[in-house]
């Protein structure tokens, strides 16, 4: 069975800091992995894709590291702003079928 | 381009009716998920369509649950009878093969 741990559950910095977000996975064999951002109210919105082939993946402040052979990933966000405050997921991936954990809710203060 | 579009936004009814959801995916996106979200838990896959044909419908409560897919395009999920339990915000995602999916803003159902 596929499960998704997402370490921590809750996070709650000030505004500028950097941080980190870390997702373990019980199936080591990763295809890919993406993650999300899901808004209060709102659907799920892709952050960063990193394909098999990939270690890692950045796209402006937010960059997202694969290790395959110990099943973790990391996203790392610098100079956090108010406007990150969501819940951030990275669900396990098995083909196009993904297993979905608690997520890390974040919230940054001004 | 237009996004991953999904109606009711917001649906409450009284236990033991039914209820319908409608998803319309991204245009020429061949794979479409339909994802129960309860309160404080990650997505789950319910159903997942490969045009108009069922991928994966292993974790989708038959009994209750049923999800088509006719043409290729549109889907409709559709609960009958609904229980408490399916309280929850119904997901809709689609995607081009088996590359990022892209979600809809979900169906919020509450069962009273």
């Amino acid at each position: 069975k596929q499960e998704v741990t997402q370490i921590p559950a809750a996070l709650s910095v000030p505004e500028g800091e950097n941080l980190v977000l870390n997702c373990s996975f019980t199936d080591s064999a990763i295809y890919n992995l993406q993650w999300f951002r899901q808004d209060p109210g709102k659907g799920l919105t892709s952050l960063l894709l990193i394909q098999s082939s990939q270690r890692e993946q950045t796209s402006g402040r937010l960059n997202a590291s694969l290790d395959k052979s110990s099943g973790r990933s990391t996203l790392y966000i610098a100079a956090s702003q108010p406007g990150d405050s969501a819940t951030y997921l990275c669900p396990e991936t098995s083909g196009s079928r993904l297993t979905f954990g608690e997520g890390t809710q974040l919230t940054v203060n001004p | 381009e237009a996004g991953v579009a999904q109606s009711p936004r917001y649906k409450i009814i009284e236990k033991r009716q039914s209820v319908a959801f409608w998803c319309n995916p991204i245009s020429g996106h061949a794979t479409l998920y339909w994802y129960q979200q309860i309160l404080g838990q990650g997505p789950k896959l319910l159903i997942q369509f490969q045009n108009n044909g069922v991928v994966d419908d292993s974790q989708l409560p038959k009994d209750r649950f049923s999800a088509e897919r006719l043409k290729g395009v549109d889907s409709t999920l559709k609960i009958q009878p609904a229980k408490l339990e399916d309280s929850a915000v119904y997901l809709c995602a689609s995607s081009f093969l088996q590359e990022t999916q892209y979600f809809g803003p979900g169906t919020r159902l509450l069962v009273l």
